[in-house]
């Protein structure tokens, strides 16, 4: 069974330009997470979609962070425009169904903002 | 608000010792579960173990295991016979029962097993 997967694996940008991160999950699985994982720290939650509804997006910078997830399946993260303190690893999760099922996460895309 | 803690920043172990990696939380809720994963280094985090607050059973994984004191708040993961493979961050991680999927971590505990 083919992981969660994730692209770029790096990205280097200079400030106030944008990103954007793509990510695939598990085959069949309904739930996706976005975790943002600073240096030194542990993850923390973006955002959760079930499906392609969003379930928690309150830790979500909306005035330069968007995401989306069509059809259910893959989604993308934007970030428009960076700031320095976005450098970070953001990790792609999915789980099968239910929200306290699993979580399987993906390798990650490393991004330094400069 | 949830918090989890962990104390320990960096720990190391001798191959074939055994080693526990200490994990606080700090909830009002019930109905909940507790996570350890591993993420070696430049590799992706992985599950090693979860509890569920309601089962007073320790969960135990093959040579991991966990001590689950549900009343001091506190969630320790032991790992006996320590590999070489195991040499990696650990994060205890708590979600909430009734309205799962957002795992809250904490701060992670680096663990080196030396030949």
């Amino acid at each position: 069974e083919a992981g969660v997967a994730q692209s770029p694996r790096y990205k280097i940008i200079e400030k106030r330009q944008s990103v954007a991160f793509w990510c695939n999950p598990i085959s069949g699985h309904a739930t996706l997470y976005w975790y943002q994982q600073i240096l030194g720290q542990g993850p923390k939650l973006l955002i959760q979609f079930q499906n392609n509804g969003v379930v928690d997006d309150s830790q979500l910078p909306k005035d330069r962070f968007s995401a989306e997830r069509l059809k259910g399946v893959d989604s993308t993260l934007k970030i428009q425009p960076a700031k320095l303190e976005d450098s970070a690893v953001y990790l792609c999760a999915s789980s099968l169904v239910g929200p306290t099922d699993t979580q399987y996460f993906g390798p990650g895309t490393r991004l330094t903002v400069l | 608000a949830q918090t989890v803690t962990q104390s320990q920043p960096e720990m190391s172990v001798q191959e074939a010792e055994t080693v526990t990696l200490s994990c606080t939380y700090d909830t009002s809720e019930n109905n909940y579960y507790l996570f350890w994963y591993k993420q070696p280094p430049s590799r992706q985090m992985i599950l090693v173990i979860r509890q569920e607050a309601y089962k007073q059973q320790n969960a135990t994984e093959n040579r991991f295991s966990v001590n689950f004191q549900k009343a001091a708040k506190s969630f320790s993961l032991k790992i006996s016979d320590s590999q070489l493979g195991d040499t990696a961050m650990y994060f205890c991680a708590f979600m909430k029962g009734n309205q799962g999927g957002k795992l809250i971590f904490g701060q992670g505990t680096e663990l080196s097993v030396k030949p």
